[in-house]
Parts: C-alpha cells; structure tokens; sequence
C-alpha cells in the first residue's frame, strides 16, 4: 500500500481565497483524522470521522473550515476564506479499529498564507 | 487540562548514551493507549512503540522501550544507545477508550525535541 496520501505537498495563497487539501486513506481503514501541527499549539485535531461520518469536529477552530469525506477513500478540508494565520503543516492520519494499532500519517500539506 | 505532557521542551544527548523522555497523561477512562511518534526535520510523522493500559509489561522496540508506571500516570520513552539519526521531535500520543469505540482519536503533546551529538 502507498500508504496515506496528501496532496499537494505545498500550498501557497493570498488572504481570502479558498484552498481544498485533499486526502486518500489507507484501503480497509475505517477511521480518518484530520491534524494541523503549528509552533504554537503542536499537533492540534481538527476533525475526525468513522466509517465516513464525522465524530468529532469540536477541533475545527471557525466555520471558515470544513471537512468532507464523500467515501471510503477521500476526504477534503477546505478554508475559505483563508487568512494568514491559518499556515501551518495540516496531517490527514488513518488508522482501523484496533486497541494496539497506531495511526498512519501523510506526508502533509504545508499552507502558507499571504 | 492537558490530557499529555511534555514538560522538556529540548533533550541533548551524547551518541551512544541512553535517553529518556517524559510524557504524563490524565484519563479517568480505564482503557486507553499510549503512543509515541518521531518527527524528523523532514516533516513525517513515525510510530515507534505502543502501550495498552492493560499491558503487563513494559513496550519495547528495538532501541526503544517504554516505562509504563500507571499509578503516576507516566509513559517516558527510553532510547537506548542514541545515534545521530535520532535527532528529531518526539510527540506521546493517548486515545482513550477502545479503538472500536466511535469517539476515540489520537491526542497529541507538545512534543520534545532532542539533539544526538557525536
């Protein structure tokens, strides 16, 4: 397997434009996590869903963020509008429903914001 | 409150000699795992060693092994004979519950940073 992959790898946008990040999860894992990793607040989660459905979006900071995942294998996380303090490194993570089994992350996709 | 801290910022560590990382967690959930990630200056994220609340005994993986004291709610990472490649952040990680629970989700510390100098 290729293991969880993001795209794109960088993103670089002006104040108030909308950027859609994109993510395919490892085929067979049920679960999906959403993560934004900045110098301030760490490893923070956005959003994370089960078998497509949304768990737990209480990490999303403003309605200004959303996430979507349409089927098994896609999930999206949007912004619009986006704002300079949005930039950081954002994680797409999978993993399946299992006590001992970790979580596999994405390459990530750095947002920069201008 | 925090459900994992990381209370060092930065680690430095001479090749070869062992080192330990601290992570303290709160959960009233029985159930719970406890992970750790390394995060090298490339940016990806690598699991390294996993403990269930329920385990006996204390994790090990190769050069890492965890020191698991549940009653002081600590997990510190061990590395032992550090090398040069081991320079990176290291994150503890908790879910709490079963994973086949719905409302579970890996919860992240601070992280701590560690230099291997030869």
């Amino acid at each position: 397997d290729a293991g969880v992959i993001q795209s794109p790898r960088h993103e670089v946008t002006e104040m108030g434009q909308e950027v859609t990040l994109r993510c395919k999860p490892i085929s067979g894992h049920d679960y999906l996590f959403w993560y934004r990793q900045t110098m301030m607040r760490g490893l923070e989660l956005l959003i994370y869903f089960n078998n497509n459905v949304p768990i737990d979006d209480s990490g999303m900071p403003e309605d200004r963020f959303s996430a979507k995942m349409p089927n098994a294998s896609f999930s999206t996380l949007k912004i619009q509008p986006s704002e300079p303090r949005d930039s950081a490194v954002y994680f797409c993570a999978s993993s399946v429903s299992r006590d001992n089994t970790e979580a596999f992350f994405g390459q990530g996709t750095r947002l920069t914001v201008v | 409150a925090q459900k994992i801290t990381q209370t060092q910022p930065g680690m430095f560590v001479q090749e070869k000699e062992a080192v330990t990382l601290d992570c303290t967690y709160d959960t009233s959930d029985p159930s719970y795992g406890l992970f750790w990630y390394k995060q090298p200056s490339s940016g990806e994220m690598i699991f390294l060693i996993y403990q269930g609340s329920y385990d006996q005994q204390n994790a090990t993986e190769g050069r890492y092994s965890l020191n698991f004291q549940k009653a002081r709610k600590s997990a510190n990472l061990v590395i032992s004979a550090s090398q040069l490649g081991d320079s990176a952040m290291y994150f503890c990680a908790m879910r709490e519950g079963h994973a086949l629970q719905a409302g579970t989700a890996l919860i992240f510390g601070k992280g701590t940073t560690l230099s291997v100098s030869s």
